[in-house]
This record gives structure tokens, C-alpha cells and sequence, in this order.
């Protein structure tokens, strides 16, 4: 099974901090995804990527950035954390159209 | 542009119930369809894919089906368990990116 592994569960930083979000495959897939879930708005695009060093934004991309240096990792970067920002961030993976496969999310608390 | 819509946005059925969640979507030139199921604080489970060109897809207790002229999949699911409580969400493809809906926030009473 595919197996998409984010580095951290929880997270609490500070207002202001640059924040880094990891995300690794372990299946050769070409896309992935940032998303983030809040209460009654569910699951936005942040930033995806089709190959290793191309980005796209989403639907939300205003304060962070990524980095996919290689095929198997997709960082998202808030580049300075503001409490707007505390949410669950979801990373997945798909190939082609054999449908996406989710991280276990990140839960980022911002004070 | 898609929307994809889940009415209800919660429901409560009684242990053993067979019931069905329903998912409409505006755009019927999608790729194919999926079904995830979200724990409390945890990420999206996968359940079942239908490919466009696809009817229905099976999965245990599971059944998905797709009926895209009208823009409509349902999950059904049979003889339902306590454990079966947990929201799901149904998301298009199209152009490689998916579009969710909000769910529908099932709780099975024991």
C-alpha cells in the first residue's frame, strides 16, 4: 500500500515563526497536495505539484510556499505563522487517475 | 466550476441499519470518484475509487455507485456497526485536481 507520511501530528509555534510541514510518499507517485481542513469550510487546495521542482497554487495560497527537491517530498513553508493559519493540514499523493492517498495530518496550533 | 454537495450534513441511524449517503456533483465530465471516511483529528481513508467509465465498486459492507448524466454517486452501507461512526466525503476528479464535498457526519447509536 501506498504509504504518505506526515513528520508531525501536532504542532504549537509561535506568531511569526517560519514553519516547515513535511510530507514523504514511498510510491514513485508524481502528484502531490497540500490541503487544509477547517470547520464548515472542509478541505482547500493550498499548493500541489504534477513533478519534482514545479509548484502550482491552489485555491489558498496567500502565505505559504513549498518545495518538492525531490519526487518523493512536499514541504509546505508558512513562511511567518499567523493565527489564521491554525488549522489541519492534510498532504496527499495520487498517481494518474488511480485516485489520492492521505497523509494522517498535521494539527498546527499558532499563538 | 464543480460543486460537489453531501446532503445530509449529519446523520444518526440505529446498529444494523442499512443506510445511504448521497453526493451530487454539477460537472459530469470527471475522471472518476471517491469515497473517504475521516476519523476525529485523523487524515482521509480511501474506500472506495469508481473510475468514470465505471458504475459501481465494492468494498465489504461497502457499495459505491456512480451515475454520472445525473451528477450522483451513493455509499451504501450495510448492517452498520458503531465503528462504522465517522464523517465521509466524496470527491470528484477532474484535471487531476479533486474537489470535496463536506461530508456527512454519520453517527451509528449502539
Amino acid at each position: 500500500d501506498v504509504k504518505v507520511t506526515q513528520s508531525s501530528r501536532y504542532l504549537v509555534k509561535r506568531t511569526g515563526e517560519k514553519v516547515f510541514l513535511e510530507c514523504v510518499q514511498d510510491m514513485d507517485h508524481e502528484n502531490m497536495f497540500w490541503y487544509r481542513q477547517d470547520p464548515g469550510l472542509g478541505l482547500r487546495l493550498i499548493y500541489f505539484s504534477y513533478d519534482v521542482k514545479m509548484k502550482e497554487k491552489g485555491d489558498i495560497p496567500e502565505g505559504y510556499s513549498v518545495s518538492r527537491e525531490k519526487k518523493e517530498r512536499f514541504s509546505l513553508i508558512l513562511e511567518s505563522a499567523s493565527t489564521n493559519q491554525t488549522s489541519m493540514y492534510l498532504c496527499a499523493s495520487s498517481l494518474d487517475l488511480y485516485g489520492y492517498t492521505f497523509g494522517s495530518g498535521t494539527r498546527l496550533t499558532v499563538v | 466550476k464543480q460543486e460537489v454537495t453531501q446532503i445530509p450534513a449529519a446523520l444518526s441511524v440505529p446498529e444494523g441499519e442499512n443506510l445511504v449517503l448521497n453526493c451530487s456533483f454539477t460537472d459530469s465530465a470527471i475522471y472518476n470518484l471517491q469515497w473517504f471516511r475521516q476519523d476525529p483529528g485523523k487524515g482521509l481513508t480511501s474506500l472506495l475509487l469508481i473510475q468514470s467509465s465505471q458504475r459501481e465498486q465494492t468494498s465489504g459492507r461497502l457499495n459505491a455507485s456512480l451515475d454520472k448524466s445525473s451528477g450522483r454517486s451513493t455509499l451504501y452501507i450495510a448492517a452498520s456497526q458503531p465503528g462504522d461512526s465517522a464523517t465521509y466525503l466524496c470527491a470528484v476528479n477532474r484535471d487531476d485536481k479533486i474537489i470535496f464535498g463536506k461530508g456527512t457526519r454519520l453517527h451509528i447509536l449502539p
